[in-house]
């Protein structure tokens, strides 16, 4: 079974403040997702990593897959009230289980104003 | 463009009773999962298919049925609902792209 550690649970930060969540495994995952939810909603993806030591950007948000495809981290820099949310890393397993996800713990991140 | 439908958005089931979880995608995917989401433990995979007829298990299967008869629909079965099955049930699914699409979930509490 693969795990997903996903930190910190919780990240309750001021307007501005830059952050960083981090999601560890001792698996290799071929892909890692980043999500976001909203109370009462479905998660909504926010991007995919696919190789090793990959980086993309989402205007204020920096996605990193590490080298070894095994972790991941999200950036957000001068994080606004509007970040507040439920984020949640995903690695996509390959081979014959391709397209099946493992899910960290989320993290809530409360950004106040 | 509707996406991922699940129906109903909200249940009380009494301990012992059955009932169906519906889940649509118009997006013509191969893919589609269920999940449930439990606080502090993210979501975690119940039921998985990669296409019409075949369905496998995920981490938590127990009490759970699914089936794909067509490439739109993939119904979540409680068998004999329990306590332990009070969770919000999401339902997603993916072409081919990697990342999944999700309905809006379903919350169900067990009495």
């Amino acid at each position: 079974t693969q795990l997903l550690e996903q930190s910190p649970q919780f990240l309750s930060i001021q307007e501005g403040e830059n952050l960083t969540v981090y999601c560890n495994s001792s698996s290799v995952f071929s892909s890692l997702q980043w999500y976001r939810q909203e109370p009462g909603e479905g998660p909504v993806l926010l991007v995919t990593v696919v190789t090793g030591g990959e980086v993309k950007k989402l205007k204020r948000l920096t996605f990193q897959f590490g080298d070894a495809r095994k972790d991941s981290s999200l950036h957000i820099t001068a994080a606004q009230p509007g970040d507040t949310g439920l984020y949640l890393c995903a690695g996509g397993a390959g081979g014959t289980s391709y397209g099946k996800l493992t899910f960290g713990q989320g993290t809530i991140l409360t950004v106040h104003p | 463009n509707a996406g991922v439908t699940q129906t109903p958005k909200f249940q009380v089931l009494k301990t012992g009773q059955s009932m169906t979880l519906q889940c649509a995608q118009d997006m013509n995917h191969e893919y589609m999962s269920w999940y449930r989401q439990d606080p502090g433990m993210g979501l975690r995979l119940i039921h998985y298919s990669v296409g019409a007829g075949i369905t496998d298990q995920g981490e938590v299967p127990n009490g759970y049925n699914v089936s794909r008869s067509t490439t739109e629909d993939f119904p979540l079965r409680l068998l004999s609902a329990a306590p332990s099955q009070t969770s919000v049930y999401f339902c997603a699914s993916k072409g081919t792209n990697y990342g999944y699409t999700f309905g809006s979930g379903t919350r169900l509490t067990v009495v």
